[in-house]
């Protein structure tokens, strides 16, 4: 089975700071099936990234996401008021979520 | 616009029995599985099980695995979610989501909270 951690839990940054976002897998999994979702407080989750690198329809290209193997990175490269939230990488071949980190205002 | 839309907010007690909905349109209902992922109060998103809708064949987490059972009638384009008998611990807002293998999950449904209390 394998086992999604993401770090860190909770990302502390200003408005206009990058972020970077880690998510390693317990055993090699095809970035084909890596992706990235965004939940804000009372919503539902909202696809970002798929295939760990290509943004999803209607996502702002200051969203990134990289890397291959077992580990796995989301950047958000100019951190907007609208960007903090919770953010859950999955390998959706297996369905398995990470953990989640959190980004808030600091 | 292809979207999900679930049922409404439930309040039930220990040992009742529920089930809630997951209505697809905008797209071929029979084409993509549903899964349905489980967030108890504060934490993180955990896959309970999905289903593929063109002849109801579904795969289950082991941690959900014979508490909960998937269906789908996909002649009004709607999947199903049910407890036989709910436990306090079953209180959380539960999400389903189009799985397409090309790109992860979505869109997602707008979420149905359960409370289970006595």
């Amino acid at each position: 089975e394998i086992v999604l951690t993401q770090s860190p839990g909770t990302l502390s940054l200003s408005p206009g700071e990058r972020a970077t976002l880690s998510c390693r897998a317990s055993q090699s999994v095809s970035s084909s099936y890596l992706a990235w979702y965004q939940q804000k407080p009372g919503q539902a989750p909202r696809l970002l990234i798929y295939g760990a690198s290509s943004r999803a329809t209607g996502i702002p290209d200051r969203f990134s996401g990289s890397g291959s193997g077992t580990d796995f990175t989301l950047t958000i490269s100019r951190l907007e008021p609208e960007d903090f939230a919770v953010y859950y990488c999955q390998q959706y071949g297996s369905s398995r979520f990470g953990g989640g980190t959190k980004v808030e205002i600091k | 616009e292809v979207q999900l839309v679930q049922s409404g907010a439930e309040v039930k007690k220990p040992g009742e029995s529920l089930r809630i909905s997951c209505k697809g349109s905008g797209y071929s209902f029979t084409s993509y599985w549903i899964s349905w992922v489980r967030q108890m109060p504060g934490k993180g998103l955990e896959w309970m099980g999905r289903i593929d809708p063109s002849d109801s064949y579904t795969n289950y987490s082991p941690s959900f695995q014979g508490h909960v059972t998937i269906s789908a009638d996909k002649s009004i384009s709607t999947a199903y979610l049910q407890w036989s008998s709910l436990k306090a611990s079953d209180t959380a807002m539960y999400y389903c989501a189009r799985l397409d293998t090309a790109i992860g999950y979505d869109p997602w449904g707008q979420g149905t909270l359960v409370t289970v209390s006595s």
